[in-house]
């Protein structure tokens, strides 16, 4: 079955440089959830659309912003990277239905490294 | 609010041994209940959740979870562990009003051979 699909899967850059995540759901999901997990750390959420509009945020820097396209994919942009925006970032996504038991299902993770 | 408590960052048990990780919610609506295991550089893959219905809930890999709405608690079992079983557990909670998933801090589980 087709599961969630990160790119890229590893990513080094500088401190001040700007990033871009991207996260391509499983078909027909219409949701898409953003985590950051820290090393040692539980995931902690960023921000997640439903059907293209952001409907929830979290704890999300406002170096940080995030949208999903009409095709239902979803890219994490990041400026100004500080040392601490080193961690592993997934993304999940779910068939919403309106509801908040439908399962999320996650990405493998993209790990960012900033020197 | 809802928050996700797991007690025990490590729990080393012996192979063939009965697994018990504990998770406790708080939760002001109705929960739903997942948990998720994260092998070593990898993603989240989901074992199991409640959402209504039988509170025994049965998932991947011989583990099962029992809600039990008086303790608010979430433990997870599995009846004999194997030594595939090392990984990292995550207990999380999300609800009708508020649809992120709220985390536990997870538990490492140790397989002593």
């Amino acid at each position: 079955a087709a599961g969630v699909i990160q790119s890229p899967r590893h990513l080094i850059k500088e401190k001040r440089e700007t990033a871009t995540l991207k996260c391509y759901p499983i078909p027909r999901h219409d949701t898409v959830y953003w985590y950051q997990q820290g090393p040692g750390q539980d995931p902690q959420f960023l921000i997640s659309f439903y059907e293209k509009m952001q409907s929830d945020k979290g704890s999300i820097p406002d170096r940080f912003s995030a949208q999903q396209f009409s095709d239902y994919h979803s890219e994490l942009n990041m400026s100004s990277l500080e040392l601490g925006d080193s961690a592993l970032y997934f993304c999940a996504s779910s068939f919403q239905s309106g509801r908040g038991l439908e399962t999320q299902y996650f990405g493998p993770g993209t790990r960012l490294l900033v020197l | 609010a809802q928050s996700v408590t797991q007690l025990g960052s490590h729990v080393s048990v012996s192979e063939g041994a009965l697994v018990l990780l504990r998770c406790n919610y708080s939760s002001s609506v109705p929960p739903y209940l997942f948990w998720y295991v994260q092998y070593p550089n990898q993603g989240l893959q989901l074992l199991l959740k409640y959402t209504t219905g039988a509170t025994l809930v049965k998932g991947i890999n011989g583990f099962e979870a029992e809600f039990k709405k008086s303790e608010t608690s979430f433990h997870l079992t599995k009846p004999s562990a194997h030594m595939s079983d090392a990984a990292e557990y995550f207990c999380a909670v999300s609800s009708d009003s508020n649809y992120q998933l709220i985390w536990g801090a997870g538990t490492k589980l140790i397989i002593k051979p």
